[in-house]
């Protein structure tokens, strides 16, 4: 078992949808999760950081983590073409670690 | 304000040739990471380094060398070039009190 999953996709869904993507993790020492949007040929953009279990909205982003079940989620609301990219969740322990990447998944938003 | 930056942006090597990326950061961060992308992958960790004189491999080092001589610079260096070695890097960094990692716009790099 990987250390990261994510459904690569793609997802494709109609303008105005609510956007539901999803990891599953194995390492329960994971402690700070994140969402990574990626525009093509460019590198990650940092979109939703959250630490231990919770949910954090930010505008029409929303994600959630549920640590008992190492689960996390990236939902967004009203989706726009300009939404269309691949979403990377990434997660890492603590201290110097660096992050382990899920292969992303890639939203297309039909206008 | 540019954070960090890599150079070149795309390269063409030939087999068995050698190179160096480079990375800058311009935060002050001890923390910094190289990564690459394959397509359809997320980034995997190739080496670390979590201050000047300190480095560590990471998920994939074979092939590869670093070195940080400096706070700002961590060059990333492949020795005798393979086809293998075809993708995209990513350098990041982090500072040790934060949570947030930044990323280089990339370097894209073909082996033929």
């Amino acid at each position: 078992q990987k250390e990261v999953e994510q459904d690569p996709g793609p997802l494709s869904v109609p303008e105005g949808a609510i956007v539901s993507l999803n990891c599953t993790y194995s390492n329960s020492a994971f402690q700070y999760f994140m969402w990574y949007r990626q525009y093509s040929r460019k590198g990650p953009e940092l979109l939703m950081y959250t630490y231990s279990s919770g949910n954090k909205e930010d505008g029409r982003f929303t994600a959630q983590v549920d640590k008992s079940s190492k689960y996390i989620s990236l939902f967004i609301r009203d989706s726009q073409p300009s939404d269309s990219a691949t979403y990377l969740c990434a997660m890492r322990g603590g201290g110097a670690d660096g992050l382990t990447f899920g292969k992303g998944t890639h939203l297309i938003i039909q206008p | 304000n540019a954070g960090v930056t890599q150079t070149p942006k795309f390269r063409i090597l030939k087999i068995g040739q050698s190179m160096t990326l480079q990375c800058t950061q311009d935060m002050n961060h001890n923390y910094m990471y190289w990564y690459r992308q394959d397509p359809g992958m997320g980034l995997k960790l190739i080496y670390y380094s979590v201050g000047a004189g300190i480095t560590d491999k990471g998920e994939v080092p074979n092939g590869y060398n670093v070195s940080r001589s400096t706070t700002e610079d961590f060059p990333l260096r492949l020795e005798l070039a393979a086809p293998s070695q075809t993708s995209v890097y990513f350098c990041a960094s982090l500072m040790p009190s934060g949570n947030t990692i930044y990323f280089g716009e990339g370097s894209w790099l073909t082996v033929v």
